[in-house]
């Protein structure tokens, strides 16, 4: 099937590692997103990993990919509260138009 | 860099009316995304402009579902008539070429729109 899949829900304390989890569905995935959603705004392009890397690192963030069992996690490191959002996984399929399959979501709350 | 604009922000019509949203996308961008994000839910792609020519529109609802986008700028995605389900946030967005899937997609912050 279509489905990219994420847990719902993660609550962390401020200061702590958070760790989100995705599953896709297409080994043929050429690159794999990380996007964030705030209240009331827009898609926000966090990072992204190419298919033939395992592993990504850009400042807070750390993404990776085990491509055997089509896994993808994000890590943010030291969490804050701003980073209190939804985030959403997605990836791109080859031979398509860029075209993105996106997860559900999962909402992380940071609580002090 | 101005972003994806969007208009209007919220919208709330009857079931069987019309409604238009409209996106101006960054300029220079060729590639054109109207998604469909329902409570709960993933964007969906619903059609994908490049330039002004339709690349894929295989989700679009054609029976209630048309957007357009002359000139190759601004788009306009209108249903009629609407049904109950087609609440859900409506995200434009563009990216400069059709691309590679490394391409950034930029996003506009939506149009909410509740049919009653």
């Amino acid at each position: 099937g279509e489905d990219v899949e994420q847990s719902l829900f993660l609550s962390v304390r401020e200061g702590d590692s958070s760790v989100i989890n995705c599953t896709y569905t297409d080994s043929s995935s050429t690159y794999l997103y990380w996007y964030k959603q705030e209240p009331g705004a827009g898609l926000q392009l966090l990072t992204y990993i190419f298919s033939n890397m395992d592993m990504k690192q850009d400042q807070r963030l750390t993404v990776l990919l085990n491509k055997k069992d089509k896994h993808l996690s994000l890590r943010i490191a030291d969490t804050q509260t701003g980073d209190s959002a939804i985030y959403f996984c997605a990836e791109s399929r080859p031979g398509g138009y860029n075209k993105l399959i996106f997860g559900a979501g999962t909402r992380l709350a940071v609580h002090p | 860099e101005a972003g994806v604009a969007q208009s209007p922000r919220y919208k709330i019509i009857e079931k069987r009316q019309s409604v238009a949203f409209w996106c101006n996308p960054i300029s220079g961008h060729a590639t054109l995304y109207w998604y469909q994000q329902i409570l709960g839910q993933g964007p969906k792609l619903l059609i994908q402009f490049q330039n002004n020519g339709v690349v894929d529109d295989s989700q679009l609802p054609k029976d209630r579902f048309s957007a357009e986008r002359l000139k190759g700028v601004d788009s306009t995605l209108k249903i009629q008539p609407a049904k109950l389900e087609d609440s859900a946030v409506y995200l434009c967005a563009s990216s400069l070429t059709q691309g590679g899937g490394w391409e950034t997609q930029y996003f506009g912050p939506g149009t909410r729109l509740l049919v009653l």
